[in-house]
């Protein structure tokens, strides 16, 4: 089977850094994604790991290490807007071969003045 | 503009109802997929296609079915063994098997009375 894990609730301040983190388990692993959804939207693309090491994207960076099954969204400079959950998600294969993306249960982050 | 089009955004059932969600994209994606969100969870895979006439089952597929007669076409049938159907439906679309981005359409939201 397959799953990811991630925090549920995190809590931060207007300004500070927060790390939200996400452990996978999946039979075979093509990459990683994170995903920005506001309540009651849609969910957005933020980045993608395929490769171990960081990606940035403005106030936005994402680190994967496939050794440890393991990736992390770090959000820089945090604003009001920034409130929403996020979820990773992971493109893997199933048994036929074909390409799944399974996500995460989601953070639910809140930033506070 | 190019995009995924759901419809429709709300939609009210009674008990025993089939209902067809209606997913259209003009990205020229090959793959496409249909999610389930309850409230407060994560994102669920019902089904996923990654060409024409071709679609696998996802993680919850049981009441659900769906067809893949055009690549820009991905309907969702919610039938009414699906025993507990109400929730927030998403499609999604992505170019191919080596990316990591899935683009969403702006959801369904099912009520079953």
């Amino acid at each position: 089977g397959q799953s990811l894990e991630q925090p549920s609730e995190v809590t931060a301040v207007e300004g500070a850094i927060v790390q939200i983190n996400c452990t996978y388990q999946t039979s075979g692993f093509y990459g990683l994604s994170w995903y920005q959804q506001h309540d009651g939207g849609a969910p957005t693309f933020l980045s993608y790991n395929a490769l171990d090491g960081l990606e940035e994207t403005g106030r936005f960076s994402s680190f994967l290490s496939r050794s440890d099954s393991y990736g992390y969204l770090l959000l820089q400079e945090l604003q009001m807007k920034d409130s929403a959950s996020y979820f990773c998600a992971v493109r893997h294969p199933n048994s036929g071969g074909y390409q799944k993306v399974t996500f995460g249960t989601g953070t639910k982050l809140q930033v506070i003045p | 503009d190019g995009g995924i089009t759901q419809s429709p955004k709300y939609l009210f059932r009674k008990e025993g109802q089939n209902v067809t969600l209606s997913c259209e994209q003009n990205l020229n994606h090959d793959a496409m997929y249909w999610y389930r969100q309850d409230p407060g969870q994560g994102l669920r895979l019902i089904y996923y296609s990654q060409i024409v006439n071709d679609f696998q089952k996802g993680d919850i597929a049981e009441g659900y079915s769906v067809s893949r007669e055009k690549k820009e076409s991905f309907p969702l049938t919610v039938t009414s063994a699906q025993k507990n159907p109400t929730a927030f439906y998403l499609c999604a679309s992505s170019d191919g098997p080596n990316t990591g981005e899935l683009f969403f359409g702006e959801g369904s939201r099912l009520t079953v009375l």
